[in-house]
C-alpha cells in the first residue's frame, strides 16, 4: 500500500499526558498537512510542511502542539499536557509539488483524552 | 476572518433525485477543492477548480467555480446510494499572518433507496 499511513490509529490517554502521532506520507510528496477533525465538522488546519520546512502553523493552535518533519519524509505531531478538548481525529495529508494540489489523506489517529 | 460556508448542512434525497451543495468563501480564492468523506472514512479528493467560471464534470457530478472565485457548487444528477457521505469544499487562504487551508463544514448527504 503506497498511500498515507498514520500511527497509531487509536490513542487513549489521561489528561495531562503527552502524546505523539506519526504520519508517513506518499513517497516523494513535498507537502504534508496536519488537520484536526471533530464529529460533524470539517477538517481544521493545524500546520503544514514543504519538505522539511514548517511553512505555517495555525495561529489558533496552542503552544502545546508541535510538529516536525525531519529530512522531509515522515512527520510527527506532539501534544503536550493533553486536555479533554484535544479529543478528536487527527488527520495527515500529503500532496505533490509546491502548490495547492490535491491532498491525499491518511486514515487518521483518533485521540481520546480521559 | 477566513470563512467557508456550505449549505445545506444536511440533505436527504430519494435515490434517483438530484442533489446540489453550495460553498461560499469570505474572500476570493485562487482555487477551490472538493472532497468527499464517507461515514467512518477520511476525506477523498474529488476535484480542483482554478479558473473563474470554470465548470468540470465527472460522470454524474458537475462542479462549478463562480465568476468572482468566491463561491462554488457541486451538483449530483440521479443520486445513488454510493453517493452517501459528507461533501466538503476547501481552499487556501492567505492573509497578513500567512497561509492556511480552510475546509467548509460540509454537506451531509443521505440517499434513501
Amino acid at each position: 500500500d503506497t498511500g498515507v499511513s498514520q500511527n497509531p490509529r487509536h490513542k487513549i490517554t489521561k489528561r495531562g499526558q503527552n502524546v505523539t502521532f506519526r504520519c508517513d506520507p506518499i513517497s516523494e510528496h513535498n507537502r504534508l498537512y496536519w488537520y484536526r477533525q471533530t464529529l460533524g465538522q470539517g477538517p481544521e488546519f493545524l500546520t503544514y510542511f514543504q519538505n522539511e520546512a514548517q511553512l505555517e502553523k495555525s495561529r489558533l493552535l496552542s503552544d502545546r502542539f508541535s510538529a516536525e518533519r525531519p529530512k522531509g519524509s515522515f512527520s510527527t505531531l506532539e501534544i503536550q499536557r493533553t486536555e479533554q478538548g484535544d479529543s478528536a481525529m487527527y488527520l495527515c495529508a500529503s500532496s505533490a509539488g509546491t502548490g495547492d494540489y490535491e491532498q491525499y489523506f491518511g486514515p487518521g489517529t483518533r485521540l481520546t483524552v480521559t | 476572518g477566513q470563512q467557508v460556508m456550505q449549505i445545506p448542512q444536511y440533505q436527504h434525497v430519494q435515490e434517483g433525485e438530484d442533489f446540489t451543495t453550495y460553498c461560499n468563501s469570505s474572500t476570493t480564492l485562487s482555487n477551490i477543492q472538493w472532497y468527499k468523506q464517507r461515514p467512518g472514512g477520511h476525506p477523498v479528493f474529488l476535484i480542483q477548480l482554478v479558473k473563474s467560471g470554470e465548470v468540470k464534470k465527472q460522470k454524474r457530478l458537475t462542479f462549478q467555480f463562480g465568476e468572482a472565485k468566491k463561491n462554488s457548487s457541486l451538483h449530483i444528477t440521479a443520486t445513488q446510494t454510493t453517493d452517501v457521505g459528507t461533501y466538503f469544499c476547501a481552499g487556501p487562504f492567505r492573509d497578513n499572518y500567512g497561509q492556511n487551508f480552510v475546509f467548509g463544514p460540509g454537506t451531509r448527504l443521505s440517499v434513501l433507496p
